[in-house]
């Protein structure tokens, strides 16, 4: 069964501080892995990620995928409060099935 | 984490006739469902918000008559794609959520509706 794991399910930071978040995926047929922001009502679409090693970037934020160790990870720096979402990770496998995690919910401070 | 279905997983039909997609919560009660369209470029739009016992709330741009949501028990909702065009052909998702919306939305693994 596929599997996708999102850590940590919830983060309290400052603005200003620099984030990871992890997403691991366990799936079969694996095609390529997104990563999506939601804030109120449909999750925004961040990155797709198909390679190993390349890193995608669009201002603050940054995504890698690592398709040996089956995990990607998507940075954010200096953090501002409009940050504040839950991010979703997603990953396709063949037939365009997704398989999401359960996100991660980031709290920037004042 | 808490399980989320989709049935069927794909669909192929023809242009006028109507599918039915079912999204089920596997351990957890959801009061809130979500359905939304996934678009080529990955994108997802939001199309309604169903709450167990109640008439879904549509976005703007959604056809109710259209889309038909049946949110009759705690663990199933239901989309109805009535009269099928070509142009409805996408990836339809589910989310699931407790408490009125306010938990985590558990996402489903999508339905591929294919129109002839």
């Amino acid at each position: 069964e596929d599997k996708v794991v999102q850590s940590p399910l919830s983060l309290v930071v400052h603005e200003g501080d620099t984030v990871t978040l992890n997403c691991s995926y366990e799936v079969t047929n694996f095609r390529s892995l997104l990563w999506y922001k939601q804030e109120k009502k449909a999750p925004t679409f961040l990155f797709m990620l198909t390679s190993s090693g390349i890193e995608k970037k669009s201002g603050r934020l940054s995504s890698i995928l690592d398709k040996k160790e089956l995990f990607s990870i998507l940075n954010i720096t200096a953090t501002q409060t409009g940050d504040s979402a839950v991010y979703l990770c997603a990953v396709v496998s063949a037939g365009n099935m997704l398989t999401f995690g359960g996100g991660t919910r980031l709290m920037v401070k004042p | 984490g808490a399980v989320v279905s989709q049935h069927p997983s794909r669909v192929i039909c023809k242009s006028g006739t109507s599918v039915k997609i079912e999204c089920r919560s596997l351990d957890f009660q959801a009061t809130t469902m979500f359905w939304y369209r996934q678009f080529p470029k990955k994108s997802l739009m939001l199309m309604a918000t169903s709450n167990e016992g109640s008439k879904a709330t549509y976005e703007q741009g959604v056809e109710k008559d259209k889309f038909l949501i049946n949110h009759a028990s705690l663990t199933l909702s239901t989309l109805t794609v009535t009269s099928a065009h070509p142009e409805d052909s996408s990836f339809y998702i589910c989310s699931a959520s407790g408490r009125a919306g306010k938990d985590t939305q558990y996402f489903g693994p999508g339905t591929r509706l294919t129109v002839l």
